[in-house]
């Protein structure tokens, strides 16, 4: 089975830096992606690593370490349209592959 | 090209009711994945199909089922409904299931069970 924690809730300031860290175990890694999710909208994708790195993407990046379970998202610049939740998720290698979701960050921008 | 969609948007049932919700993925897509959203488990697996066959099957009762059709739209139908069925259902889909394969996702159906 799989078991995906990050935190629950965070608040940061426009224009900082945040990391939004997610730990998990699997029985079989193939992929971690993250997705954002505004309130009443469907997630969107953010980033996937299968590779332990960063892969960067404009204000956005991923991390991956893969001998730790670990993983975290990085948002630059902070905009008050980050507000919203984001989501870290697996995929599995065993079986055909699903993607199994942690429970969400949900951020909060504040001026 | 079109994305996810699901209907109806929002639906309101009673207790002991059936409820039948329909997903339409991209077209070309053939893996579509059907979520349950609730504000304290987040997204919960609930199955995946591929080609008309269930390939993923995640843990819930059997009141809740789900098929594919040839055209690979989807269907999932909860049987003797629950207060505690009320969420947000959404459906995924993608070309194949696998690697780097990213999910789209629809916007999804909200059930109120009353």
């Amino acid at each position: 089975g799989q078991n995906i924690d990050q935190p629950t809730e965070m608040t940061a300031t426009e224009g900082a830096i945040v990391q939004i860290n997610c730990t998990y175990q699997t029985s079989g890694f193939n992929g971690l992606f993250w997705y954002q999710q505004h309130a009443g909208e469907a997630p969107t994708f953010l980033s996937y690593n299968v590779l332990d790195g960063l892969e960067e993407k404009g204000r956005f990046s991923s991390f991956l370490s893969r001998s730790k379970g670990y993983s975290y998202l990085l948002l630059k610049e902070l905009q008050m349209k980050d507000s919203a939740s984001y989501l870290c998720a697996v995929r599995d290698q065993s079986g055909y592959q699903k993607v199994t979701f942690g429970t969400g960050t949900k951020l909060q921008v504040i001026p | 090209k079109a994305g996810v969609t699901q209907t109806p948007r929002y639906l309101i049932k009673t207790r002991g009711q059936q409820v039948t919700l329909s997903c339409s993925p991209i077209s070309g897509h053939r893996s579509v994945s059907w979520y349950q959203q609730t504000p304290g488990q987040g997204l919960q697996f609930l199955f995946e199909y591929f080609s008309e066959t269930q390939r993923n099957k995640g843990n819930f009762p059997g009141r809740f089922s789900g098929r594919q059709f040839s055209n690979s739209r989807s269907e999932m139908n909860v049987s003797t409904l629950e207060l505690g069925d009320s969420a947000l259902y959404l459906c995924a889909s993608s070309r194949e299931a696998g690697g780097e394969e990213k999910l789209f996702f629809g916007s999804g159906t909200q059930l109120s069970v009353l």
